[in-house]
């Protein structure tokens, strides 16, 4: 079945440092989406990636969605201890409604 | 106040009881997911339903069933057969463009 893999599991930083997390699906994705989940609470929506090789900002956030639609990372500048938890990427399985979400990467930022 | 509400927020189950997790939305939002986390896990889809009256077996169904009786809600029942059904149980609700999520239901089985 399909398959959302994130990479890494675990990340420490320190405060001030650059984080990356890669999403890889074993099949191509309609559209992404990426969500933070604090601990303890639900994920909440980021933002979603809808063509192939696109790239979007949001502050110090940045998304990018590979061109053959597989694959996406975000990435966080000058981490910040808000920034803790854990992010996850969702694809949009092509010709269902159905989200299949990656392993998640967990995020501490060391001040 | 628009939003996605899940009750009860704890929830304590002997072993051999069927439970059902309680999900509304206001949002007016035709698709609606559950899902289930696991301890430093991610969420996996148990059901889905893209309008009322019907519904679709998501990656980890057996054991639990649902119903869309109304667009605005989408209960889900952990039954007996579910083998390990301690966990957090999310629910959401979607315009296509992204994810609502209630605060969660956590299950635990005595």
């Amino acid at each position: 079945g399909q398959q959302v893999m994130q990479i890494p599991q675990y990340q420490h930083v320190q405060e001030g440092e650059d984080f990356t997390t890669y999403c890889n699906s074993s099949t191509t994705l309609s559209n992404i989406q990426w969500y933070k989940q604090r601990p303890g609470g639900h994920p909440v929506f980021l933002i979603q990636l809808v063509k192939s090789g696109e790239v979007k900002k949001q502050k110090r956030l940045t998304f990018q969605f590979g061109e053959a639609k597989k694959n996406s990372s975000l990435h966080i500048t000058a981490t910040q201890t808000t920034d803790v938890g854990t992010y996850f990427c969702a694809g949009r399985d092509s010709g269902t409604y159905k989200y299949i979400f990656g392993t998640g990467t967990r995020l501490k930022v060391l001040a | 106040d628009g939003g996605i509400t899940q009750s009860p927020k704890y929830l304590f189950r002997k072993e051999g009881q069927n439970v059902t997790l309680s999900c509304e939305q206001n949002l007016n939002h035709d698709a609606m997911y559950w899902y289930r986390q696991d301890p430093g896990q991610g969420l996996r889809l148990i059901y889905y339903s893209q309008i009322v009256n019907d519904f679709q077996k998501g990656d980890i169904a057996e054991g639990y069933s649902v119903s869309r009786e109304k667009k605005e809600s989408f209960p889900l029942t952990v039954t007996s057969a579910q083998k390990n059904p301690t966990a957090f149980y999310l629910c959401a609700s979607t315009n296509y463009n992204e994810q609502f999520f209630g605060p969660g239901t956590r299950l635990t089985v005595l």
